[in-house]
């Protein structure tokens, strides 16, 4: 049971390019959300999923994509990298209804904007 | 706007030195306030969830309060160990699950 599985870990890209940050969860969770940390500003939501082909926009959604075509992926697309995008990013899940509501958090993706 | 505020920012403590992190808030209608704690370069881990004022959890040396303002993490006899940056998060009713807003952290060092 690998939990909530991040790739990559580390990325860096050059102002504009494009790509993919995935997330993929074994415990057939229905809600999965990403995240950005920044120093002194916490977490924020960037876009959440409630299921198979549902999401919706988080508190800074601006500049990612996301899609959720099945319940273990959930892919986070950069349309074009800017340096504001620079950030340790965090993809979570949570089982539903019926728990404590705690957050499963993978190990995270370092990306640099240059 | 929920809102979530930790203080203080760092705090510094020799082994066994008890303190107390804060956390307050404000948000619409609580569903849940949440405690994790994060290791350098590692995701956040749970801790612990509070539902209602006067609720109280426990776990090693660590103990959760809250009010109907704020929650309260106690750490009673610190080791280095429990050195980590401690979150603090709440969920408003009506969110979804996946949904939370997370205040920006307090970092915890304890000295040997």
């Amino acid at each position: 049971n690998a939990g909530v599985t991040q790739t990559p870990k580390f990325q860096v890209l050059k102002t504009g390019q494009s790509m993919t940050l995935q997330c993929a969860q074994d415990m057939n969770h229905e809600y999965m959300s990403w995240y950005r940390q920044d120093p002194g500003m916490g977490l924020r939501l960037i876009h959440y999923s409630v299921g198979a082909g549902i999401t919706d926009q988080g508190e800074v959604p601006n500049g990612y994509n996301v899609s959720r075509s099945t319940t273990e992926d959930f892919p986070l697309r950069l349309l074009s990298a800017a340096p504001s995008q620079t950030s340790v990013y965090f993809c979570a899940s949570n089982p539903g209804q019926g728990n404590t509501g705690e957050l499963f958090f993978g190990e995270g993706s370092r990306l640099t904007v240059l | 706007e929920d809102q979530v505020t930790q203080s203080p920012e760092a705090l510094r403590l020799q082994e066994g030195e008890s303190s107390s992190l804060n956390c307050s808030y404000t948000v619409s209608g609580l569903r849940g306030l949440f405690w994790y704690r994060q290791d350098p370069g590692k995701g956040p881990e749970f801790l612990f969830t509070l539902y209602s004022a006067g609720e109280e959890k426990e776990k090693e040396r660590l103990k959760a309060t809250l009010t109907k303002k704020e929650s309260f993490l106690h750490i009673t006899a610190p080791k280095p160990e429990d050195s980590a940056t401690y979150l603090c998060a709440v969920q408003a009713y009506g969110t979804s699950y996946g949904k939370l807003t997370f205040g920006q952290g307090t970092i915890l060092t304890v000295h040997p």
